[in-house]
């Protein structure tokens, strides 16, 4: 049973372009969150995503920062005209659409993201 | 509000130390989780343990101990005789209902 998969594992991009960042939850599993590392700190949540609904999005940037989880395929965190303080590893993780869901979350390897 | 104290910036000891390192937490929820996880220079996050708010038992695995004290809200890691491969970051982290909430971490550094 594969674990958690985020692609890519890193990303450069220049200030003002677009980043995309995937996440494939374990099998069977239909929750995700995602969190944010900026250096030498940790984790941050962001958000909380069920298949096609946003849970809870209280750790979300207001502006350039957007995430979905479509029906079919992965959860994608989008960050339009990105800016230097936007490098960071952004970890997702995932649990199954039973329980007390932070009793099952499984992390991913994280997707770091530079911006030149 | 969640939320997790690691007073401890950054510690350094001498291999084959023991090193206790210090988690306060704080919240509301009468269930909640409890974690520990490590991140080495790689970056990625090695889950280490899981609590319950019902369990107080301590844990002992390897060199590995965790002491959970719920009238103090502590959820402390003690290594003993540290070796060199145990340097990393370490972060307790709380669970409630939907998120966690992540201490700043610990960095860890052993001296050979």
């Amino acid at each position: 049973n594969a674990g958690v998969m985020q692609n890519p594992r890193h990303l450069v991009r220049r200030r003002g372009q677009e980043a995309r960042l995937r996440c494939s939850p374990m099998k069977g599993h239909s929750h995700v969150y995602w969190y944010r590392q900026l250096p030498e700190e940790g984790l941050k949540f962001m958000v909380y995503l069920q298949k096609e609904n946003i849970i809870d999005e209280s750790g979300m940037p207001k502006e350039r920062f957007s995430a979905e989880f479509p029906k079919e395929g992965p959860s994608i965190l989008r960050i339009q005209q990105v800016v230097r303080g936007d490098s960071a590893a952004y970890f997702c993780a995932s649990s199954p659409p039973w329980g007390v869901s932070t009793d099952t979350q499984y992390f991913g390897p994280g997707t770091r993201l530079t911006v030149l | 509000a969640q939320k997790v104290t690691q007073a401890q910036t950054e510690i350094s000891v001498v291999e084959k130390e023991d090193v206790t390192l210090d988690c306060v937490y704080e919240t509301r929820d009468t269930t909640y989780y409890l974690f520990w996880y490590k991140q080495p220079p790689s970056g990625e996050l090695v889950f280490l343990i899981r609590r319950n708010s019902f369990d107080e038992q301590n844990e002992i695995s390897g060199r590995y101990s965790w002491n959970f004290q719920k009238s103090t809200s502590s959820f402390n890691f003690t290594i003993t005789a540290s070796q060199v491969v145990d340097s990393a970051v370490y972060f307790c982290a709380l669970g409630g209902y939907q998120k966690v909430t992540f201490g700043t971490g610990t960095k860890l550094q052993v001296i050979p």
